[in-house]
């Protein structure tokens, strides 16, 4: 069974910049989530997708965009960079939107963005 | 504001002993309470949950306690090994599924000394 994976591991980007950040699910799993994780913080939930329409988002700015595909696999799309969005981003997938009985989310490595 | 709070930032154990990981939370509405554990350059792994209508649930080594009254929870492992060493990150989720996502702490790193 293959886990979440993303790419890329590692991306630097410059102020203004726009950038796409890869998600496959696991298998089976049709709900993915992205969350930002800042220095010393915890993750951050951005916006879920289930069944490829955005199903709920966390307090992010509309430069913060997603998409699901049909095999489920998602992308996150963050326009014009500000330096703040230095970040490590994870995506994690479910077997549903819900968060309780078996329905846990399962989290990628994530991706560090870098703006300068 | 911060709804989920961790306090301590680290904790060091030693190897065979408990470990004792606290969590505070001021979301009344929260109802389903979560651990992660996250080892460096990996995503958080889930270990344990507790949903608002119990006040204990144990998965071999790890136990959570809800103490919902303080709005309060703990993890507790026992005994502690090498392995255990990782940040955990308590979190929380209201009512309605996954469209809220999940509230996290900032996290404790616990340190198992030998």
């Amino acid at each position: 069974e293959t886990g979440v994976t993303q790419s890329p591991t590692h991306l630097i980007k410059t102020r203004g910049q726009q950038v796409t950040l890869r998600c496959s699910s696991q298998s089976g799993h049709n709900t993915v989530s992205w969350y930002q994780q800042a220095l010393g913080q915890g993750p951050q939930f951005i916006f879920q997708y289930y069944r490829e329409e955005e199903n709920g988002r966390g307090n992010f700015p509309p430069r913060f965009s997603g998409l699901q595909f049909p095999n489920y696999s998602s992308e996150l799309n963050v326009n014009a960079l500000e330096l703040d969005d230095s970040a490590l981003y994870l995506c994690a997938s479910s077997l549903g939107p819900q968060l309780a009985g078996g329905y846990e989310q399962y989290f990628g490595p994530g991706t560090r963005l870098t703006v300068t | 504001d911060q709804q989920v709070k961790q306090n301590s930032p680290s904790l060091s154990v030693q190897e065979g002993r408990i470990s004792i990981l606290n969590c505070d939370y001021t979301n009344s509405m929260f109802d389903y309470f979560l651990w992660y554990k996250k080892y460096p350059a990996e995503g958080p792994t889930f270990l344990i949950s507790i949903s608002s209508i119990k006040d204990k649930n144990e998965d071999g080594r790890f136990t959570v306690f809800l103490n919902k009254s303080a709005k309060h929870l703990s993890l507790h492992i026992v005994p502690s090994q090498p392995g255990d060493s990782a940040v955990y990150f308590c979190a929380a989720s209201e009512p309605g599924g996954g469209a809220d996502g999940l509230t996290f702490g900032k996290g404790t790193h616990l340190i198992i000394q030998p």
